[in-house]
């Protein structure tokens, strides 16, 4: 089975600060997603990356950076964290061979007060 | 572009009733790939079905089924004789054939009530 494990189901931090989502898949998959989840709309892309060290904006990229420096972790960063950033954040991976199945994490419910 | 619509927000039901969730896409390709996934309380996104644009027949796995209409770019699905287990967020998601990014319908929140 497919395993795509974020770091936190939880995390609360403070307006400014600088916040970390891990993300890890098991299945050596080429892509990887992060989205944000909000009432009534859905999820929405923030960053996507094909590759290693390879990285592409979403819909909604404003505020977060990414990285990944290695195929199986995937990394969102919330360079001065506020409170509209308040949300539950989705990773997920997808493979060629898993033609656009997207496979995904437990969700980080993150809150910045 | 391209855009998924689930009109329905939330839809509550008793225990063994039928219930339907509607999805309506938009998109230019002539090649694209629809997608249904189930949100439960725990959070976790569960894949349910692919369909492509060119396999427009029904299909039916256990209490779930699915009916593709290209004429009205509908891809809707129907849960049978629902249980409470079934109580989740539904998201209707669609890709293109040059793209492996998923657009997501809004989601519709299902309450099986026993």
């Amino acid at each position: 089975d497919v395993k795509v494990t974020q770091s936190s189901r939880y995390l609360v931090k403070r307006t400014g600060e600088k916040v970390f989502l891990e993300c890890v898949q098991d299945m050596d998959h080429e892509n990887m997603f992060w989205y944000r989840q909000d009432p009534g709309l859905g999820l929405r892309l923030i960053y996507f990356s094909y590759d290693v060290k390879m990285k592409e904006k979403g819909d909604i990229p404003e505020g977060y950076s990414v990285s990944r420096e290695k195929k199986e972790r995937f990394s969102l960063i919330l360079e001065s964290a506020s409170t509209n950033q308040t949300s539950m954040y989705l990773c997920a991976s997808s493979s060629y061979s898993t033609k656009n199945i997207q496979y995904f994490g437990a969700g980080t419910r993150l809150s910045v007060l | 572009a391209q855009k998924v619509t689930q009109a329905q927000t939330e839809i509550s039901v008793v225990e063994k009733e039928d219930v339907t969730l509607d999805c309506v896409y938009e998109t230019r390709d002539t090649t694209y790939y629809l997608f249904w996934y189930k949100q439960p309380p725990s959070g976790e996104l569960v894949f349910l079905i692919r369909r492509n644009s060119f396999d427009e027949q029904n299909e039916i796995s256990g209490r779930y089924s699915w009916n593709f209409q290209k004429s009205t770019s509908s891809f809707n699905f129907t849960i049978t004789a629902s249980q409470v287990v079934d109580s989740a967020v539904y998201f209707c998601a669609l890709s293109e054939s040059t793209d492996y990014k998923l657009s997501f319908g809004a989601g519709t929140t299902v309450t099986v009530r026993a």
